[in-house]
């Protein structure tokens, strides 16, 4: 098993609809990250979580809201989203700083697409 | 205030050929440098890092990165190409030790291998 799980791998959903995206690391860290990754576009920093506090929301619509129960889970809610959401949507842990914090560790990411 | 340019989004090269990937950054203090891969369907992945220690960094598959100060550039070699190095690759800068919520990252170089 790899150390940052990601589910679903793919979701198509309408702009009506809610629905949500997973993430699980087995890796002992305490920051974990969601990154939107578009087409000819930097990764895009969303969200931070640390000690499952949110350290970090980078002006994201409200539309998409995250979730850390612990520090192994975050989730993504998504309702309401636009076409222009479509795009791969990656989530990363990290050791806290000081303990190699700057190293990010990826899951394989949820290709989302929005109709 | 940093960031991260990659001259050529996509590049191409012979199986056997040298693999040079472009990286210029901006950092107003003395930065931490990354290369990440990204293949298909699949998260990021760490290729090597420079962090203040020694400016020739090798990293796994055999590639490895120069840290030029003079230049502001951390560009990626490998001395020969293999199919299997056919992925995006991700230049990322960071303002020093436990700042992964800090990186910035390029918009990738797409490395092509041809037979």
């Amino acid at each position: 098993e790899t150390g940052v799980t990601q589910t679903p791998r793919h979701l198509v959903m309408g702009m009506t609809n809610k629905k949500s995206l997973k993430c699980e690391q087995h890796l002992g860290h305490n920051a974990m990250y969601w990154y939107k990754q578009s087409a000819k576009k930097p990764l895009e920093l969303m969200f931070v979580y640390s000690l499952e506090e949110r350290v970090e929301n980078n002006s994201v619509p409200s539309r998409f809201s995250p979730e850390c129960p612990n520090s192994s889970h975050l989730f993504l809610h998504l309702h309401t989203l636009q076409p222009e959401d479509s795009a791969l949507y990656l989530c990363a842990s990290s050791q806290a700083p000081g303990q190699g914090g700057e190293k990010l560790f990826f899951g394989s990411g949820t290709q989302l697409s929005v109709l | 205030a940093q960031s991260v340019t990659q001259l050529g989004s996509h590049v191409s090269v012979s199986e056997g050929a040298l693999v040079l990937l472009r990286c210029n950054y901006s950092s107003s203090v003395p930065p931490y440098l990354f290369w990440y891969v990204q293949y298909p369907n699949q998260g990021l992945q760490l290729l090597l890092k420079y962090t203040s220690a020694a400016t020739l960094v090798k990293g796994i598959n055999g590639f490895e990165a120069e840290f030029k100060k003079s230049e502001t550039s951390f560009h990626l070699t490998k001395p020969s190409a293999h199919m299997s190095d056919a992925a995006e690759y991700f230049c990322a800068v960071s303002p020093g030790p436990g700042s992964a919520r800090q990186l910035t990252f390029g918009s990738g170089t797409q490395l092509t291998v041809l037979p």
